[in-house]
């Protein structure tokens, strides 16, 4: 089966680190996005890694360990601005290449 | 960079009639497009996969009848919602996955929210 599990919630002040956490256990694997998604609109992409490490981006990194079917996105230099959903996704093998997503974490900045 | 629509952006339409729901790439081509339903406050769920010219594979627990897929064209795919009922209300996203691409990066569509009254 596929199983993708975040925090349901969380709360950071402006300026902070959060980290967000994904564990993942699914039938293959393909790579691992992270998205963004403000309420009532689409999801924007913020990452991929398939290969284990680090991912910097600004203000945005994603680590992976496939050994450990883990996964956490890094938000530094917190602004009010990135309050929203941020859902772990995990794309399966082969040619379709869906991906499974999580049930998504709110993260909520506060002042 | 790569832009996905979706028309309508929202739709009300009344119990027991029918609504089609469109997704384009503007500005590449598309083997692949994903639907998505996403209720309140819940994470998105793959409805069903469409690939150019060949049926759709739709996930478990999605009724084939009921959610018709179309993607006729490689820059053009639709969703039917056939005799829709107040628990179809979502918020529907489409995505599709580039032709060319290396990145196996889905983009994703605004979304379309249905209301059935």
């Amino acid at each position: 089966g596929q199983n993708i599990d975040q925090p349901t919630e969380m709360t950071a002040t402006e300026g902070a680190i959060v980290q967000i956490n994904c564990t993942y256990q699914t039938s293959g694997f393909n790579g691992l996005f992270w998205y963004q998604q403000h309420a009532g609109e689409a999801p924007t992409f913020l990452s991929y890694n398939v290969l284990d490490g680090l991912e910097e981006k600004g203000r945005f990194s994603s680590f992976l360990s496939r050994s450990k079917g883990y996964s956490y996105l890094l938000l530094k230099e917190l602004q009010m601005k990135d309050s929203a959903s941020y859902l772990c996704a995990v794309r399966t093998p082969g040619n379709t290449g869906k991906l499974i997503f999580g049930q998504g974490t709110t993260l909520q900045v506060k002042p | 960079g790569a832009v996905v629509s979706q028309h309508p952006s929202w739709v009300i339409c009344k119990s027991g009639t029918s609504v089609k729901i469109e997704c384009r790439s503007l500005d590449f081509q598309a083997t692949t497009m994903f639907w998505y339903r996403q209720f309140p406050k819940q994470s998105l769920m793959l409805m069903a996969t469409s690939n150019e010219g060949s049926k759709a594979t739709y996930e478990q627990g999605v009724e084939k009848d009921k959610f018709l897929i179309n993607h006729a064209s490689l820059t053009l795919s639709t969703l039917t919602v056939t005799s829709a009922h107040p628990e179809d209300s979502s918020f529907y996203i489409c995505s599709a996955r580039e032709l060319a691409g290396g990145t196996y990066e889905q983009y994703f569509g605004p979304g379309t929210r249905l209301t059935v009254t």
